[in-house]
């Protein structure tokens, strides 16, 4: 079925630098890609999302990036604190179906 | 505020026996999901549902059945538990086409069959 590469499964940063991650899709009918934040223990929570008709959306810190041609989007977290240490997930809807497949996550490490 | 509450939230079963988790929500959404999530795999879509008397199957559905009575809730049961089963569970509403809103999910029921 439909997959969700994520890239990388680990990223340490310094505190103040930038982190980025990397996710691809295959289905080129696919037009909603939400990410979500999972801390220990808890459940994964909506940080960002973009569709189609986008290319580029920025909520604060946060940037997402789509580039709908070559089936990629990453998101871009810009001044990275402690806080924003924790597994985040991207995810992709394939065609309109109403569901969502998600990577396989990537652990993010802030270093003080 | 959205909300979607899971029951249980631990639970111990043995193996061979029926397991029933369940999920309600009370912002009328229409789309429902149950994903496990398990180290190195991510989460996977188990069954999903686009309306009371919906059930659909996702990646993973086999050992699992599904059922949604109504808008508000949303049954995963496991009739033969199997320690593979072992697992988080996490079950969400809304999604794609719900507004434009993701899905929003629910705390987890941690799952281990003995």
């Amino acid at each position: 079925g439909e997959q969700v590469e994520q890239l990388p499964s680990i990223l340490r940063v310094q505190e103040g630098s930038s982190a980025s991650i990397n996710c691809s899709y295959e289905d080129s009918a696919s037009n909603y890609f939400p990410w979500y934040k999972q801390e220990p223990g808890e459940n994964p929570k909506l940080i960002i999302d973009i569709r189609s008709n986008m290319e580029r959306k920025q909520i604060q810190e946060l940037i997402v990036l789509l580039d709908k041609k070559a089936k990629r989007f990453s998101l871009h977290i810009t001044d990275t604190q402690p806080g924003d240490s924790a597994m985040y997930f991207c995810a992709a809807e394939p065609g309109n179906t109403g569901k969502l497949i998600f990577g396989l996550g990537t652990t993010l490490q802030v270093q003080p | 505020e959205a909300a979607v509450t899971q029951s249980p939230r631990n639970k111990v079963a043995v193996t061979g026996g029926k397991v029933t988790l369940s999920c309600n929500q009370t912002n009328n959404h229409n789309n429902m999901y149950w994903y496990r999530q398990d180290t190195g795999h991510g989460l996977r879509l188990i069954h999903y549902s686009y309306g009371a008397g919906s059930t659909e199957k996702g990646d993973i559905p086999d050992g699992y059945k599904a059922s949604r009575p109504s808008q508000e809730n949303f049954s995963l049961i496991l009739e033969l538990a199997t320690p593979s089963q072992t697992s988080v569970y996490f079950c969400a509403s809304g999604g794609p086409g719900q507004g434009n809103q993701a899905p929003l999910f629910g705390e987890g029921t941690r799952l281990s069959v003995l």
